[in-house]
């Protein structure tokens, strides 16, 4: 099956620790991205990569930092997490910039900082 | 300021009504995309549309990008249409990245 895939759905954890975000796409793609959705459903970009180079990196607190092995795997760790940071996580992979409609999202992660 | 503009914020539909969802853009832009997304769900890309219009099944999309803006058009909407929709475009200044807007949360009632 080809697609985007993330880990874990759902995480629960509190103020302070640490957590790992997981993704990976079997589509072949060499871009890919992370978005973040808040309450309000806004997504905004978070990072975006190509070919294992970060290209994009929004106004995002330090807190967040990407790790590419390969042009296929895009982690996402939060050191110290705060509430703010309570959202969905969603991961995305394209060919390039957005020149076609093979934009893929996955399902998401969802945080909850408690 | 928010780059895109999204109408209406919401929408309730009787089952076989039509629906028109506006977007607008404040800033120029190189393509734009309508996506579409269940409550808890992933994004899916209705289309990819950097111009004019593209047709399929019940949805007619239409972009004018000089007038930056594009509309989506759900005809005889279905219960299975409920759901949110956004759209998002890619910068004229830089890619690798998609603005979206806020979407438009329809409702489609039997």
């Amino acid at each position: 099956e080809t697609a985007v895939f993330q880990t874990p759905n759902y995480h629960v954890t509190q103020v302070g620790n640490e957590v790992s975000f997981n993704c990976k796409q079997t589509l072949g793609h060499d871009t890919m991205y992370w978005y973040k959705q808040d309450s309000k459903k806004l997504l905004k970009i978070m990072f975006s990569y190509n070919n294992k180079q970060l290209i994009v990196n929004e106004t995002v607190p330090r807190r967040f930092s990407p790790q590419s092995s390969d042009k296929a795997h895009l982690n996402l760790r939060i050191k110290s997490v705060e509430p703010e940071d309570s959202a969905v996580y969603l991961c995305a992979s394209s060919h390039g910039t957005l020149a076609n409609s093979d934009y893929t999202f996955g399902s998401g992660t969802r945080l909850l900082v408690i | 300021g928010q780059q895109v503009q999204q109408s209406p914020t919401s929408l309730v539909l009787q089952e076989g009504e039509n629906a028109e969802l506006q977007c607008n853009f404040s800033t120029s832009l190189n393509s734009m995309q309508w996506f579409y997304q269940r409550p808890g769900g992933s994004l899916i890309s209705v289309f990819y549309n950097p111009s004019g219009t593209k047709q399929s099944g019940r949805l007619t999309s239409t972009t004018v990008i000089k007038e930056r803006r594009s509309s989506l058009h759900i005809s005889s909407s279905q219960i299975t249409d409920s759901g949110t929709y956004l759209c998002a475009m890619e910068p004229g200044n830089m890619g690798y990245k998609l603005t979206f807007g806020t979407g438009t949360s329809l409702l489609v009632d039997p």
